[in-house]
């Protein structure tokens, strides 16, 4: 299985900060990288796909970029509903996985 | 509206079996691949399984090869996870989840479900 670890694990930051969270695969996943959040005690939710790909309703403050094995998550301006768990995810081989997680928080 | 609506969760023994459910709708369920995605309380997302929208190929993550078998029934709009040979560390919260293809946005789990709780203690 393809190993995908985030850094940091957790981090703390204010209402208008930019954040970058930061993603690296055991190797290559090609442009299947995939970005969701979490909030407590609610299922996942997609933000973006294919590295850069912003689903439909979701902030433009939040952004993808990367290639290969590393890529980031970048948002610019927090709010106070950014306040969350986020996950990269890839989509590259047939066993699917998870990055450990990085919860930002206040 | 997509609806994902798991089941089957509960309490188990050591060493028993489970088999969840995953009832979608809103939908043409048989169009879709699908996956169960594991998460322990507190801890991170795991992805467990997938399987073709067909239900003749599955993959699984190398730690759930052999014990977990995911599977569907196109005809009731269901997808299944059978658990055998519990174990503690199987207690966790299953999502079922909906497999999204783009030509410009690469494969992603589009839609979740709220989850299904396992407990496993004797």
């Amino acid at each position: 299985d393809i190993q995908m670890t985030q850094s940091p694990s957790s981090l703390s930051a204010s209402v208008g900060d930019t954040i970058t969270i930061a993603c690296r695969a055991s190797q290559s996943v090609s442009g299947y990288l995939n970005w969701y959040q979490q909030k407590e005690g609610k299922a996942p939710k997609l933000l973006i796909s294919w590295i850069s790909s912003l689903q439909s309703g979701v902030p433009s403050r939040f952004s993808g970029s990367g290639s290969e094995t590393e890529f980031s998550l970048t948002i610019s301006g927090l709010q106070p509903e950014d306040f969350a768990t986020y996950y990269c995810q890839q989509g590259y081989s047939s066993s699917w996985s998870f990055g450990q997680g990085t919860k930002v928080e206040v | 509206e997509v609806q994902l609506q798991e089941s089957g969760g509960g309490l188990a023994q050591p060493g028993g079996s489970l088999r969840l459910s995953c009832e979608a709708s809103g939908f043409t369920f048989s169009d879709f691949w699908m996956h169960w995605v594991r998460q322990v309380p507190g801890k991170g997302l795991v992805w467990v399984a997938r399987i073709d929208s067909g239900g003749r190929s599955a993959t699984y993550a190398d730690s759930m090869k052999g014990r977990f078998t995911i599977s569907r029934d196109n005809a009731k709009s269901t997808l299944f996870l059978q658990i055998d040979g519990l174990r503690a560390e199987d207690a966790a919260l299953y999502y079922c989840a909906r497999e999204y293809y783009g030509f410009w946005s690469g494969y992603y789990l589009d839609q979740w479900g709220q989850g299904t709780q396992v407990t496993v203690s004797s």
